[in-house]
């Protein structure tokens, strides 16, 4: 049974607008959520995060959102650019759990120019 | 290194053979994960070192997979008599405990192909 579920494995925008990024999660566990992308061929690397303390953290263009009773949480991309697309991989930590990571299976964004 | 650095980037192997992957972790990391994601799916946790601790093995999905952490640093994953589910790319992390993140810092992988 999937911890974290990423249900839109595709999403494409138009350079400029806003992209979310839907995460859902099970374990009520889980204090640190994560969000990384990855490019082809590459590994991942580590884009924002958020604690459970938090409902939102803002990095730049990049704004993660928390909802702990609805067991969700978004990353917004404002302005869009087209060297964002890339695979969005969403991951939670739980407590006491030695930094493990569980990853979501990914949502492929594509920003069109 | 600056990264994390995985050899080999890609290894073809027949069914039945051993395979070795290495990962060389960030300088200071303490400790080292290995995932691995198979087509369309997520990263898939196998094991994790940290220091001279005993490792959790938790995630390794049988007794073909072992892993060895040698001097606290270069970590070599070893899969006996490969078996074509095996094909995936294997990822390694490394992170510093004690940080305020749970941040882990990827290296680019290993695409295992098993014919």
């Amino acid at each position: 049974d999937q911890q974290v579920k990423q249900n839109s494995p595709s999403l494409s925008v138009q350079e400029g607008r806003i992209s979310i990024l839907n995460c859902d999660y099970t374990n009520s566990m889980f204090d640190y959520f994560l969000w990384y992308k990855k490019y082809p061929a590459e590994g991942p690397t580590f884009l924002i995060s958020i604690s459970s303390i938090k409902d939102k953290n803002e990095d730049g263009r990049f704004t993660v959102f928390l909802n702990k009773s609805a067991k969700h949480l978004s990353l917004h991309i404002v302005p869009s650019q087209p060297g964002d697309s890339a695979v969005y991989f969403c991951a939670a930590s739980a407590r006491g759990s030695q930094g493990n990571l569980i990853f979501g299976k990914g949502t492929k964004l594509s920003v069109k120019p | 290194g600056a990264g994390v650095s995985q050899s080999p980037s890609n290894k073809v192997t027949e069914k039945g053979k051993d395979v070795e992957l290495r990962c060389d972790p960030i300088s200071g990391h303490t400790a080292l994960y290995w995932y691995r994601q198979s087509l369309g799916q997520g990263l898939e946790f196998l094991i994790y070192f940290q220091g001279n601790s005993a490792p959790d093995k938790s995630g390794l999905p049988s007794d073909r997979f072992s892993a060895e952490r040698t001097g606290g640093s270069v970590s070599t994953l070893t899969i006996q008599r490969t078996q074509q589910e095996d094909s995936a790319v294997y990822l390694c992390a490394s992170r510093m405990v004690g940080s305020s993140y749970n941040e882990q810092f990827f290296g680019p992988g290993t695409r295992l192909t098993v014919l």
